[in-house]
């Protein structure tokens, strides 16, 4: 079974800066590759995912990541971050010959103004 | 197209009580996944049903059940409710399996008293 790990539980940054929110995997076998941000009492909204080609995957609200084979890693990125960005944010993993997703633990992105 | 919809959105119920939740799936999307999520476990895999079969079935006792409708609608039953069972239940549909890109409803909010 995959296991993904969320290395930062609790993100704070302030308002307009950088932010990046780690993510590792641990299998070495083909996998997709997603992103998921939740907002207070909603569910989880697709932000972004990778299944094959470029490495470097652009999704919404501004933000992208990256895709690490080597490092087994898809860390997520975005370089200004707004009040509105704050939620919670989880890694999820599948593998392509698996059955079911994995999700890491999440991260809480605080954006101090 | 009409995102996931999930009712009810909030329920409270008692110990020992059953209850059943359900989960309407994005039009076309055959695969239905549900998941628990609570603080201290995060996002914990519960089953997923394509084409009215099971085909994954997650760590949880048997007291949580769920089916398929041939329209794709799942519904997911607790029975014998402990305290322990207050979460927040995600239901997810995919187009193909539950491997592939999901898509999240809003949720039911389960308080056992």
């Amino acid at each position: 079974a995959q296991s993904v790990t969320q290395l930062d539980s609790q993100v704070p940054v302030f308002e307009e800066a950088p932010v990046e929110l780690r993510c590792n995997y641990s299998s070495s076998v083909s996998v997709y590759l997603f992103w998921y941000v939740q907002y207070p009492n909603q569910g989880l909204q697709l932000l972004l995912k990778y299944l094959s080609g470029s490495t470097l995957v652009k999704g919404i609200n501004g933000f992208e990541a990256e895709f690490n084979k080597s490092q087994t890693s898809f860390h997520l990125r975005k370089p200004s971050v707004h009040i509105s960005d704050t939620a919670e944010y989880f890694c999820a993993v599948s593998e392509q010959a698996g059955n079911q997703f994995y999700f890491g633990t999440g991260t809480s992105l605080t954006v101090i103004p | 197209k009409a995102g996931v919809t999930q009712t009810p959105r909030y329920l409270i119920k008692t110990r020992g009580q059953q209850v059943t939740l359900s989960c309407s799936p994005i039009s076309g999307h055959r695969s239905v996944s549900w998941y628990q999520q609570t603080p201290g476990q995060g996002l914990q895999f519960l089953f997923e049903y394509f084409s009215e079969t099971q085909r994954n079935k997650g760590n949880f006792p048997g007291r949580f059940s769920g089916r398929q409708f041939s329209n794709s609608r799942s519904e997911m039953n607790v029975s014998t409710l402990e305290l322990g069972d207050s979460a927040l239940y995600l239901c997810a549909s995919s187009l193909l399996t539950g491997t592939y890109e999901q898509y999240f409803g809003p949720g039911t909010r389960l308080t056992v008293t």
